[in-house]
Parts: structure tokens; C-alpha cells; sequence
């Protein structure tokens, strides 16, 4: 069975800190996909980068830069220079690309990320 | 860009009634999902829908159903309504694979 586990529930940072969300999980299957959400107050789900298994580079997009080691199963997301729009809970989730037609996501907890102007 | 789009966005429904949630996805999308998000919890997997056949079930009660149509809506209905119903539900859908799941805005349903 696959799990993901964010064990930062609620994470508080004055703004134009650094912060680094961990994301921990565990899979039997190879092939998978790693992803980071967004769901700010509003309530929406927003897709902020989708990584393959077979790929660690790490990834930086902006202010959102992302750590994937799979020697540790272990996919961190780090904002730099946090603003108060960053305020939201963010989840990782992973899903099973081999099972054609039966990619259901199984996401992590989340983590609350409180920026305080 | 066109995106999920789910309607109702907020529903309020009394014990024992019945609700049917819609789901239009993305043109050319051909897979749908149905997550049902809990106050303060993660996204649960309901059900998947692939060129309007069931692809996959999570814990969806026996009291809710769910189909997709030839014009690849789907819809979620959802009988004798429980306080435990009451959560956001996510549609979203996704293109050919490899590929991402792209989310709606949810439909909030409150049951009293």
C-alpha cells in the first residue's frame, strides 16, 4: 500500500523566510509520481509540480524549489523569501502511473504554512 | 485556460435527502476522479471514471453512486445524506497519461 506523511502539521514563519515543507513516502511499485498541491483558504487544490520516480533532479521554479531523493523516499518543498500569499496548507501526494486508468492520488496529512507579516 | 468546473459550489441538504454533485472536466480529458475532503483532513479517493467506465473505487459508501457520461461529465449522487457527509468534493480530471490530475473549484456540501 502506498502512504505519504507530512509530519510538520502547522508551520509558522515571518515573512521573507525560508521554510522547507518535508514529504515522506512509501511505495512497492517502481514507476510513480510525486506531486505538491496547494489548497490556500479559498478551498481549491492547486497543482504546483509533478515529479517522475525515474527522474531526482531537482527542480526550481521561481521561489518554489523542490528535493527529491529517493535514496531516502523523501520529496521536500522549499518556498524562499516566504510572502503572506503563501499562507495556505500544501499536500503531497503520490499516485501509481503503471496502473493505467487507476491513478488515484493517496496524499499526505498536509502542513498548515502560516506566514506572519 | 479552460479548467474543472463542478456545480453546485455549495450545497445545504437536510438528513436522509439526496444530492447530486456535477463535474464538467477539461476538454480532452478523458479520466475523472471523485475526492471526498473532510473538515481539517486530506483528500480521500471515491471513484474514477475512464472513457466513461468505472476505473477504480475507494471508500465510497454504497450510498453514493456515480457515472460518466458520452459527453465525459460525471456526476456523484449521494442518497440518504448523513452529518458525516458533509465535506468538500473534488472532481478532477486528467488527459491520456503520463499526466497530472487537474482539480475543480470543489462543492462544498453541508448536511443538517
Amino acid at each position: 500500500a502506498q502512504k505519504v506523511t507530512q509530519a510538520q502539521t502547522e508551520i509558522s514563519v515571518v515573512e521573507k523566510e525560508d521554510v522547507t515543507l518535508d514529504c515522506v513516502y512509501e511505495t512497492r511499485d517502481t514507476t510513480y509520481y510525486l506531486f505538491w498541491y496547494k489548497q490556500p483558504p479559498s478551498g481549491e487544490l492547486v497543482f504546483l509540480i509533478r515529479r517522475n520516480s525515474f527522474d531526482e533532479q531537482n527542480e526550481i521554479s521561481g521561489r518554489y524549489s523542490w528535493n527529491f531523493q529517493k535514496s531516502t523516499s523523501s520529496f521536500n518543498f522549499t518556498i524562499t523569501a516566504s510572502q503572506v500569499v503563501d499562507s495556505a496548507v500544501y499536500f503531497c501526494a503520490l499516485s501509481d502511473p503503471t496502473n493505467f486508468g487507476n491513478e488515484k492520488l493517496t496524499f499526505g496529512t498536509g502542513t498548515r504554512l502560516t506566514i506572519i507579516p | 485556460a479552460a479548467g474543472v468546473i463542478q456545480s453546485p459550489r455549495h450545497l445545504i441538504k437536510e438528513k436522509r435527502e439526496t444530492a447530486t454533485l456535477k463535474c464538467y472536466p477539461i476538454p480532452r480529458h478523458d479520466t475523472v476522479y471523485w475526492y471526498q475532503q473532510g473538515p481539517g483532513q486530506d483528500p480521500q479517493f471515491l471513484i474514477s471514471f475512464y472513457e466513461k467506465m468505472q476505473s477504480d473505487k475507494g471508500s465510497i459508501p454504497d450510498r453514493f453512486s456515480a457515472q460518466q457520461f458520452s459527453d465525459y461529465h460525471s456526476e456523484l449522487n449521494m442518497s440518504s445524506l448523513e452529518l458525516g457527509d458533509s465535506a468538500l468534493y473534488f472532481c478532477a480530471s486528467r488527459p491520456p497519461p503520463p499526466s497530472t490530475q487537474y482539480f475543480g473549484p470543489g462543492t462544498r456540501l453541508t448536511v443538517l
